[in-house]
């Protein structure tokens, strides 16, 4: 079965500094993963998505991802945060069944302070 | 195109109370999925079809909760009697036309059992 686990329930970063949201996989093939983000009261919005072409994955808002398979990770980085940053991030892998069912992280709380 | 439309977005009522959610997904795509969102928890899936068929629901509680789609098209999620621990935010959404595993979400009715 596949998993996600989200290392930080909350991570707080000042204006202008880079954010580091961790994920680590668990999956016994090559997974399908995501980045989604929740502003307050919001819908989730996609963020970002790997499917097997390039490791390196730009999303929107200037977020991006490295898939390392050796390390089983699906970190999500921005080199420097704003204030609509603020948010609720979600890390979520793809299942290999025919339906493709997605397993959601814990979630990540992002504040940014001025 | 129009989103993923959600309503009621609020609710509050008291255990052994009713209650019915509506959603009106993107025309034409044919996945719809209901996810519940407990407070500090990632979104977990309670059902999903593909048209108006159900093809997952192993996380659905049968006993008190219910899920339609008529048509194919709108979908109403209800929970009878809820519980406290049914205090959450349901979330509808639909795949994308390609199954890239993109979802589109809607606002989500957030519900409160007193």
């Amino acid at each position: 079965a596949q998993s996600v686990t989200q290392l930080d329930s909350h991570v707080s970063v000042s204006e202008g500094t880079p954010v580091l949201l961790r994920c680590n996989y668990s999956s016994s093939y090559s997974p399908s993963l995501f980045w989604y983000v929740q502003h307050p009261n919001k819908g989730l919005q996609l963020l970002l998505k790997y499917t097997s072409a390039a490791t390196l994955v730009k999303g929107i808002n200037g977020f991006e991802a490295e898939f390392k398979k050796s390390e089983t990770s699906f970190h999500l980085t921005k080199p420097s945060a704003h204030m609509s940053d603020a948010a609720e991030y979600f890390c979520v892998v793809r299942g290999t069944d025919s339906w493709g069912k997605l397993q959601f992280g814990a979630g990540t709380q992002v504040v940014v302070t001025p | 195109e129009a989103g993923v439309a959600q309503s009621p977005r609020y609710k509050i009522i008291e255990k052994r109370q009713s209650v019915a959610f509506w959603c009106n997904p993107i025309s034409g795509h044919a996945t719809l999925y209901w996810y519940q969102q407990i407070l500090g928890q990632g979104p977990k899936l309670l059902i999903q079809f593909q048209n108006n068929g159900v093809v997952d629901d192993s996380q659905l509680p049968k006993d008190r909760f219910s899920a339609e789609r008529l048509k194919g098209v709108d979908s109403t999620l209800k929970i009878q009697p809820a519980k406290l621990e049914d205090s959450a935010v349901y979330l509808c959404a639909n795949s994308g036309l390609e199954n890239t595993g993109e979802l589109f979400f809607g606002e989500g009715s957030r519900l409160t059992v007193l």
